[in-house]
């Protein structure tokens, strides 16, 4: 079974100050590792992955995410925030011989001006 | 590539009532998927599609839940005898073959039953 914890239901930043979207996942195997986004009325739009490799990622819109097999993490980050980035974000893992991916509950990101 | 279309977006029924829904994956897609999405959480895998032949189900699909995806292109979600349960957004992913491919998301169908 594979599956994925985000601890914070809401994180709220000022613009220009750093946004850290914690993750935590649990799976069999080697993970492949998930940021999507999801604005309202919006479907879910990819933001990043981690397969293997370097252990920082770096995605869409200025996101990086780190991944830390010790700690069994995948925290979103961006140095510095924007208003724009106001949305839901999910963290996903799959085990490396599945398809099928499991999403945490969800974070409400709010950044304020 | 013109994204993961799924129709209707919106679909408001009563109780007892059975609805269908659509998604059109991008056309070079092998891979779609269905997930359910309520208020307050993640999506949650229904089942999965390659190709035409349906792989795996998951135990929140009842037998009230009926999927299809006749010739590989699009696919049918069935609920035959809706319930207030059933109420949530209905979405729809595609991705390629290969194993470490992200998927593209619909937009979704949001389902009320009354």
């Amino acid at each position: 079974a594979q599956s994925v914890a985000q601890p914070e239901d809401q994180v709220n930043v000022a613009e220009g100050n750093p946004l850290t979207v914690k993750c935590t996942y649990s799976v069999s195997g080697n993970p492949y590792l998930f940021w999507y986004v999801q604005y309202p009325n919006r479907g879910l739009q990819f933001l990043l992955k981690y397969i293997t490799g370097d252990n920082l990622v770096k995605g869409s819109y200025g996101f990086e995410a780190e991944f830390n097999k010790s700690q069994t993490s995948f925290h979103l980050k961006k140095p510095s925030a924007l208003v724009s980035d106001s949305a839901l974000y999910f963290c996903a893992v799959r085990a490396g011989n599945d398809y099928k991916l499991s999403f945490g509950a969800g974070t409400t990101v709010t950044v304020r001006a | 590539d013109t994204g993961v279309s799924q129709d209707p977006r919106h679909k408001i029924t009563k109780r007892g009532q059975n609805v269908t829904f659509r998604c059109d994956p991008i056309s070079e897609h092998n891979r779609l998927y269905w997930y359910r999405q309520t208020l307050g959480q993640g999506p949650e895998f229904l089942t999965y599609f390659q190709n035409e032949a349906q792989l795996e189900k998951s135990r929140l699909l009842s037998d009230r839940f009926s999927a299809e995806r006749p010739k590989g292109s699009f696919s049918t979600l069935e609920i035959q005898r809706t319930e207030q349960g059933d109420s949530a957004m209905y979405l729809c992913a595609s991705s390629g073959d290969r194993g470490n491919e992200k998927l593209f998301f619909g937009s979704g169908t949001q389902l009320s039953v009354l």
